[in-house]
């Protein structure tokens, strides 16, 4: 079955800390991996997708196929970097996405 | 048990007709949403319901209607389909508002009007 398991709910860490927000996949093809984050009261953001292997906002994600695994990573957060981040699967060739349940990122100055 | 289920998966329809995707979700949230996926993947929120009342209502054509029995499901009706209403639809629900706690969301409902 595919599904896309974000482990920890809520995820708090200092100013300048390094981040790394989990994300494991299950599906037994080659999915296209995607990480969306929504700030307080605004819209669901795409924040980036793996087969585009950009960075933004600082934020970077690998996909490894081995540990079935997109973690997202940062290297000094930011307070504006408070918000949920989701985690995406999407077949190939398809337009379904399945998400995982979030993860809430808490940066403290 | 599926968390949040959205039925139909798929739905192809003509030009205007009026269709209805449901959605039910069983974690006794309080809170339901419907987003519209466009072609790059960007979801776009159209309607939010908290306890069966409206919260949230972005800039959606008036042939959208969301309808809420109860807080358990969230309906959404589209009158006049247009080929411009071609998209997946994904229904969503969280305990609180989205900002405070984690989402679930359904498996999306793939819609095309020829």
């Amino acid at each position: 079955a595919q599904r896309v398991t974000q482990p920890e709910k809520l995820l708090s860490v200092f100013k300048g800390a390094p981040v790394e927000l989990k994300c494991n996949y299950s599906y037994s093809g080659s999915p296209e991996l995607f990480w969306y984050v929504q700030y307080s009261r605004q819209r669901l953001q795409l924040l980036l997708r793996h087969i585009s292997r950009e960075s933004i906002k600082g934020f970077t994600a690998d996909l490894n196929k081995g540990e079935t695994s997109f973690h997202l990573k940062k290297p000094f957060a930011q307070e504006e970097d408070s918000a949920m981040y989701y985690c995406a699967l999407s077949a190939p060739n398809t337009d379904k996405l399945i998400f995982g349940t979030g993860t809430r990122l808490q940066v403290f100055p | 048990d599926t968390a949040v289920s959205q039925t139909p998966k798929y739905l192809v329809t003509q030009m205007g007709n009026d269709k209805s995707i449901k959605c039910e979700q069983n974690l006794g949230h309080d809170t339901m949403y419907w987003y519209k996926q466009d072609s790059k993947k960007f979801l776009k929120i159209m309607f939010s319901y908290n306890n069966k009342e409206l919260i949230i209502n972005e800039t959606v054509p008036n042939r959208f209607s969301p309808k809420s029995p109860d807080k358990a499901h969230l309906n959404l009706h589209i009158n006049s389909l247009e080929l411009g209403d071609s998209a997946v639809y994904f229904c969503a629900s969280s305990q609180q508002e989205l900002m405070n706690t984690e989402a679930f969301f359904g498996q999306g409902t793939r819609l095309t009007v020829v």
